[in-house]
């Protein structure tokens, strides 16, 4: 298996442009969530999704950020307008619940490294 | 809330040298909780479990206890190793699959 696959690895842009990070999650998982690392603020979870719908998006810090799942094997988290204050690791995780079960197991992809100058 | 603490970084210790990171948290009901690491990198991967009180979690030498009664889920390692130099982190699962994780505790191990 190859894992949740995250692109681009690293991304730099200006302020005020948009950003698209995009993710894979592992075939068969039932549950994508997207997390964002700082060093002030540790690991945050922005929004999750369960079967493509978006179950929690508590997180998002702003209507600058969305994400969407339009299918089972992608996801996407948007920033419009980025600001310097996005800049942070961007993670993407999926997992799967079986037998009505938590499987409480997260993979996380490698992460996007993002820069807003 | 439900929230973690896990004590502040970094720890060095030199090789073969016993760990010890101190997590503890705030729950309501009975949360189950995790140690994930996170080598440089990489994303985070998740290193033991306990889902009930007095659970043991163990994996690749670590391990950790569910104590209740003190509300911690300390890590331990007897005799650590340079490759496990990365960051540590505490979690804990407030229902469904949503993890609260703590701010990540740094270890540094030298020859």
């Amino acid at each position: 298996d190859a894992g949740v696959i995250q692109s681009p690895r690293h991304e730099v842009t200006e302020m005020g442009q948009e950003v698209t990070l995009r993710c894979k999650p592992i075939s068969g998982h039932d549950y994508l969530f997207w997390y964002r690392q700082t060093m002030m603020r540790g690991l945050e979870l922005l929004i999750y999704f369960n079967n493509n719908v978006p179950i929690d998006d508590s997180g998002m810090p702003e209507d600058r950020f969305s994400a969407k799942m339009p299918n089972a094997s992608f996801s996407t988290l948007k920033i419009q307008p980025s600001e310097p204050r996005d800049s942070a690791v961007y993670f993407c995780a999926s997992s799967l619940m079986a037998g009505g079960k938590a499987n409480e197991k997260l993979f996380f992809g490698s992460g996007t490294q993002l820069s807003v100058l | 809330g439900n929230s973690v603490t896990q004590m502040e970084g970094p720890v060095t210790l030199s090789e073969e040298a016993f760990l010890t990171i101190n997590c503890t948290y705030t729950a309501t009901g009975y949360p189950s909780l995790f140690w994930y690491v996170q080598y440089p990198g990489e994303g985070l991967q998740l290193l033991l479990k306990a889902t009930k009180a007095d659970d043991k979690g163990s994996n690749k030498g670590f391990e950790a206890t569910y104590r209740k009664e003190t509300t911690s889920f300390h890590l331990e390692k007897g005799s650590v190793q340079v490759s496990d130099s990365a960051v540590y982190f505490c979690a804990l699962n407030t229902g469904f699959q949503k993890l609260v994780f703590g701010t990540g505790t740094r270890l540094l191990v030298s020859p």
